[in-house]
């Protein structure tokens, strides 16, 4: 069974840093695409960006997301990461991983991190 | 960038036929998926590639892409497929969804 187990909630302050983690197992890390999804309060889904597993050129964000956040993975503990080097209000939101055979869709997708951002 | 577009609700009756549409710029040359979401759960992957169905998802849930938009299609609807459905496609190398259709089942 493919699980995709994320970390705890969290609450923070403007300007700080954070890395929220989801650990796959129950199906190959490396062979599977794992991406990040954003969801606002009351609001819709969002795609960040996505990463191939041991092929570190492979990572693809949107225009939205470019350059405010990093997604990595490490094969070694099957885990995928996304951080910020400096949150503001405007990231709190749910943040889901996922992951997809190919990576125009994902099939398994983890519980949500909640991220909480205020002064 | 690449723009999905969704109507914010349908309102379907049990029973009946429920379709809920997707449009974007030459979308039917792409491949939609389709996510099912309920309050408070994260998103189930219902449709892929146009048409193909995930292990576990019931038959009356089908999908359909062509020219510039992508349908989903709910037949004999259950008040269990009450949630919000969100399309996705693959453009210029990023991943975009659609804004979501709240689905009622009245």
């Amino acid at each position: 069974e493919v699980q995709l187990v994320q970390s705890g909630a969290e609450v923070k302050k403007p300007g700080e840093s954070l890395k929220i983690s989801c650990k796959g197992s129950g199906y190959s890390f490396t062979n599977f695409w794992i991406g990040w999804v954003r969801q606002m309060p009351g609001k819709g889904l969002e795609w960040m960006g996505i990463v191939y597993p041991g092929d570190s050129d492979s990572s693809r964000y949107s225009p939205s997301f470019q350059g405010q956040v990093t997604i990595s993975a490490d094969e070694s503990i099957s885990t995928a990461y996304l951080q910020w080097s400096s949150l503001k209000a405007s990231d709190t939101a749910m943040y889901y991983c996922a992951v997809g055979a190919r990576r125009d869709y994902f099939d398994y997708w983890g519980q949500g991190t909640l991220v909480t951002v205020s002064s | 960038s690449y723009e999905l577009t969704q109507p914010p609700s349908v309102s379907v009756s049990p029973g009946q036929t429920a379709s809920i549409t997707c449009s974007g710029d030459k979308l039917g040359d792409k491949y939609a998926c389709w996510y099912q979401q309920k309050p408070g759960q994260s998103p189930v992957l219902v449709i892929y590639q146009d048409t193909k169905r995930p292990s576990g998802i019931p038959e009356r849930f089908s999908g359909s892409n062509s020219g510039n938009t992508a349908t989903l299609t709910i037949r004999g609807t259950q008040a269990m497929d009450e949630a919000d459905y969100y399309c996705q496609a693959w453009d210029s190398s990023t991943g975009v969804f659609g804004g979501g259709t709240k689905v009622t089942v009245l």
